[in-house]
Order: structure tokens, then C-alpha cells, then sequence
């Protein structure tokens, strides 16, 4: 069974705190994501990954910065949380051979004071 | 550019009508694919279909039956007989060279 996990459901900082999103997946999938989904904006993509260590930028990637030292695990770093960061963070993964199969994390609702 | 519309941002009907939610898409790719996803009150994304841009036949999974038309670049679904548990957001994404999804639209299904 395919399984994309994320390091916390429910997360609360504080404004300029450096704040770290985990994502690990299990699938061997090459190709990473992180969205943000916020209430009447749909999910926008921040930035994704094609392989460890590459890293491409997505539609709103200001504020945000990734890792991939591992082909299982993405990460999402807030250098200096703001409260515009507040929101549901998705992490997706996706096999090159079967791009039409994106599986998603359970995501974790960030909350920054 | 690649966009996609979900118009209706919320949905009420009672329990055991039909309902239909409408996709439009834009995109200069030949080749793409077309997704719905439900997210329950739990949070988590659940894949329930896609279609790749070639295969314009429509699809019937139980009460689920999905109508792609190319020539409207619509990709609607639509929901006989609900019932309480179809309550969720329900997102139409579109894959190209890049992934777009649209704002969701919320269906509640009133008992």
C-alpha cells in the first residue's frame, strides 16, 4: 500500500521562528511536491523535486526553500515564519513512469502566530 | 498559461439527488491528463479518476460517472444518488508540463 507521510498533522510558531515540514514517501517515487492549499485558492504548487538533490521552483515559492538529500524524504523549510504562511501544507509524490498517479500526504495545518 | 475553473464554490443538495460538478480547463499542451480528487473533512487528498487527453470516453464507477468533452474542455462529474458520506471538497486538477488545480468546489449532502 502506498504511503506518503508528513511529520506533524498540526503545527504552531511564531512569527520568525525557522520552521521545518517533513515528508517522506515509501514508493520509490522520484518526483516530490509541496502545495499550499488555502480556502478559495485550490492547491498552488511551491516548489517540487525531480531527483535528490534537484529542486525546481513552483508558482509561489517566496518565503519557502527545499531539501532533498534523500530520494524518500522533502522537505519544506520556512526560513523566517510569517502569519501569511499560515495554512494547509500538502506533500505529494508522483513515479515518473506513471505520471497520471499522485499520491498525497495526509498534510499538516501550519498556524503561525 | 494552464488553468483550471471550478465555478461553483459550494454545492447543498439533498440526500439521493444528483449532482454535477463542472471542470473547464485551459492549456496549450497536446497531451495532458485530467484528475478529480475528494478531500473528506480528514484532510487527505483521495484520487478518485483521471484521463489522459486522448481518451475522450466517459466513465461510470458506481454512483460516480465522469463526462469529458475536449471540444468544451470540460471534465465534469457528476454524483447520482448522494449521499451523506460525498460530503467533502472536491478538486479538478490538470497535469501537463506542470500541475494545476482548481479552487475546489464544497459539496455538502443534507441528510
Amino acid at each position: 500500500d502506498v504511503k506518503v507521510t508528513q511529520s506533524s498533522r498540526y503545527l504552531v510558531k511564531r512569527t520568525g521562528e525557522k520552521v521545518f515540514l517533513e515528508c517522506v514517501q515509501d514508493m520509490d517515487h522520484e518526483n516530490m511536491f509541496w502545495y499550499r492549499q488555502d480556502p478559495g485558492l485550490g492547491l498552488r504548487l511551491i516548489y517540487f523535486s525531480y531527483d535528490v538533490k534537484m529542486k525546481e521552483k513552483g508558482d509561489i515559492p517566496e518565503g519557502y526553500s527545499v531539501s532533498r538529500e534523500k530520494k524518500e524524504r522533502f522537505s519544506l523549510i520556512l526560513e523566517s515564519a510569517s502569519t501569511n504562511q499560515t495554512s494547509m501544507y500538502l506533500c505529494a509524490s508522483i513515479q515518473t513512469s506513471r505520471p497520471y498517479e499522485q499520491y498525497f500526504g495526509p498534510g499538516t495545518r501550519l498556524t503561525v502566530t | 498559461a494552464q488553468k483550471v475553473t471550478q465555478a461553483q464554490t459550494e454545492i447543498s443538495v439533498v440526500e439521493k439527488e444528483d449532482v454535477t460538478l463542472d471542470c473547464v480547463y485551459e492549456t496549450r499542451d497536446t497531451t495532458y491528463y485530467l484528475f478529480w480528487y475528494k478531500q473528506p473533512p480528514s484532510g487527505e487528498l483521495v484520487f478518485l479518476i483521471r484521463r489522459n487527453s486522448f481518451d475522450e470516453q466517459n466513465e461510470i464507477s458506481g454512483r460516480y460517472s465522469w463526462n469529458f468533452q475536449k471540444s468544451t474542455s470540460s471534465f465534469n462529474f457528476t454524483i447520482t444518488a448522494s449521499q451523506v458520506v460525498d460530503s467533502a471538497v472536491y478538486f479538478c486538477a490538470l497535469r501537463g508540463q506542470k500541475v494545476t488545480f482548481g479552487t475546489g468546489t464544497k459539496l455538502q449532502v443534507i441528510p
